[in-house]
């Protein structure tokens, strides 16, 4: 059974562009949550998506928006980059009950320059 | 609000010998949800242990070992027998499930383990 990827694996943007970051879930989990990762302030929720409702949401700017396909695939997109922006960003994908364990794909590792 | 502490920043111990990572959490909640996790260099986030907080079972699964303990609102992870591959940064979690924390897990802030030959 394939994991959860991530694409790309890694990007380089300048200040003032947006970006786009992929998500494939695991086959049959409808859940996809998104995870911010810096040194500074760890693991941080942005969003979960379920069945292409977005059902929670993180203390994120409204920069950082996601959206969630019929095939549960799913993206999240940064407009107006900071250098602040600069981490790792995961994604999770579960069944979607909370009970569940969630599994991580190997994350975009994203720097703003 | 939900927390969730790892006091120990960093461990570091030579092969073989056992080392035990803290994870202590706040939640107002009942029912609850606690999970660890370990991040090798890689990046990505390994499943190790979900556990239920209606379950206070310990478990042990190999050289991996869990003690739940609500009423100290702990659960801690025992390696025995350390090997360097091991070594990675190691997240406690917690999620309620449902409701404001749908998709959500609160991690700590994670214990970089450094396991050396």
């Amino acid at each position: 059974k394939a994991g959860v990827t991530q694409t790309p694996r890694y990007l380089i943007k300048t200040r003032g562009q947006q970006v786009t970051l992929s998500c494939s879930p695991i086959s049959g989990h409808r859940s996809v949550s998104w995870y911010q990762q810096t040194p500074g302030q760890g693991l941080q929720f942005l969003f979960e998506y379920f069945s292409e409702t977005q059902r929670n949401k993180g203390n994120f700017p409204g920069r950082f928006s996601g959206r969630q396909f019929s095939n549960s695939r799913s993206e999240m997109n940064v407009s107006t980059l900071e250098l602040g922006d600069s981490a790792l960003y995961l994604c999770a994908s579960s069944l979607g009950q909370g009970r569940t364990e969630a599994f991580f794909g190997q994350g975009t590792r994203l720097t703003v320059v | 609000a939900q927390k969730v502490t790892q006091a120990q920043t960093e461990i570091s111990v030579v092969e073989k010998e056992d080392v035990t990572l803290d994870c202590v959490y706040e939640t107002r909640d009942t029912t609850y949800y606690l999970f660890w996790y370990k991040q090798p260099p890689s990046g990505e986030l390994v499943f190790l242990i979900r556990r239920n907080s209606f379950d206070e079972q310990n478990e042990i699964s190999g050289r991996y070992s869990w003690n739940f303990q609500k009423s100290t609102s702990s659960f801690n992870f025992t390696i025995t027998a350390s090997q360097v591959v091991d070594s990675a940064v190691y997240f406690c979690a917690l999620t309620n499930a449902g409701g404001t924390s749908y998709g959500k897990l609160t991690f700590g802030q994670g214990t970089i383990l450094t396991v050396h030959p």
